[in-house]
């Protein structure tokens, strides 16, 4: 299987601030790469995939970048609403792997 | 809209199996793929498998090979996932997701709201 592993676990963030998320993948897997947000008690949502196309209705402070093996993720301006946890995984293999998620915190 | 709509709260002793359901509406069932995700709690999210709605085909994490099947029924849009010799390790909310599907670019686009299966003696 395909490692994905995220860092940092955690961060302290303040609202205003610019954010970056690093996934790592164990072998290449191009731009195979989705990022997604969840919050406590909710189910995951899906915010980029191709590793830097945003879904529709994501605001455009999200972005990703990356391919091959590293990948990050960037929200500037980060905003109440945004204290979650985020995971990125890969869709190169058939058999999905999720990274150990980060969260972003106050 | 699409929804997902997953079947409620189970609790099990070890040993047992578990069905859990996932009722979809708002688009053609046969024309996407469902993966089944799961989360321990507190933990992060866990792939389970993939079924084609569209032909049955299925792939499953290894770790979970032989004890998880999934299946669909087309005339009523539902997806299923079953895990059998359930253990505590299997504890989780367990989500099934619709596939969305870009240029060859697969990503889990719409979710169900979860199903928490319990295993407990």
């Amino acid at each position: 299987d395909i490692q994905m592993t995220q860092s940092p676990s955690s961060l302290s963030a303040s609202v205003g601030d610019r954010v970056t998320i690093t996934c790592r993948a164990s072998q290449s897997i191009s731009r195979y790469l989705n990022w997604y947000q969840q919050k406590a008690g909710k189910a995951p949502k899906f915010l980029i995939y191709a590793a830097s196309s945003l879904q529709s209705g994501v605001p455009s402070r999200f972005s990703g970048s990356g391919s091959g093996t590293d990948f990050t993720l960037t929200i500037t301006s980060l905003q109440p609403e945004d204290f979650a946890t985020y995971y990125c995984q890969q869709s190169y293999s058939n058999f999905r792997t999720f990274g150990q998620g980060t969260k972003v915190e106050i | 809209q699409v929804q997902l709509v997953q079947s409620g709260v189970e609790v099990k002793k070890p040993g047992a199996s578990v069905k859990v359901s996932c009722k979809t509406s708002g688009y053609t069932f046969t024309s996407y793929g469902i993966s089944w995700v799961r989360q321990a709690p507190g933990q992060g999210l866990e792939w389970v498998g993939w079924i084609s709605a569209y032909n049955g085909n299925t792939n499953y994490a290894q770790k979970l090979q032989g004890r998880v099947t999934m299946t669909t029924d087309t005339s009523t849009n539902t997806a299923y996932m079953e895990l059998r010799s359930l253990t505590s390790d299997d504890t989780a909310v367990y989500y099934c997701t619709r596939e969305g599907d870009t240029s060859g670019y697969i990503y889990f686009q719409h979710w169900g709201q979860g199903t928490l299966v319990i295993v407990s003696s």
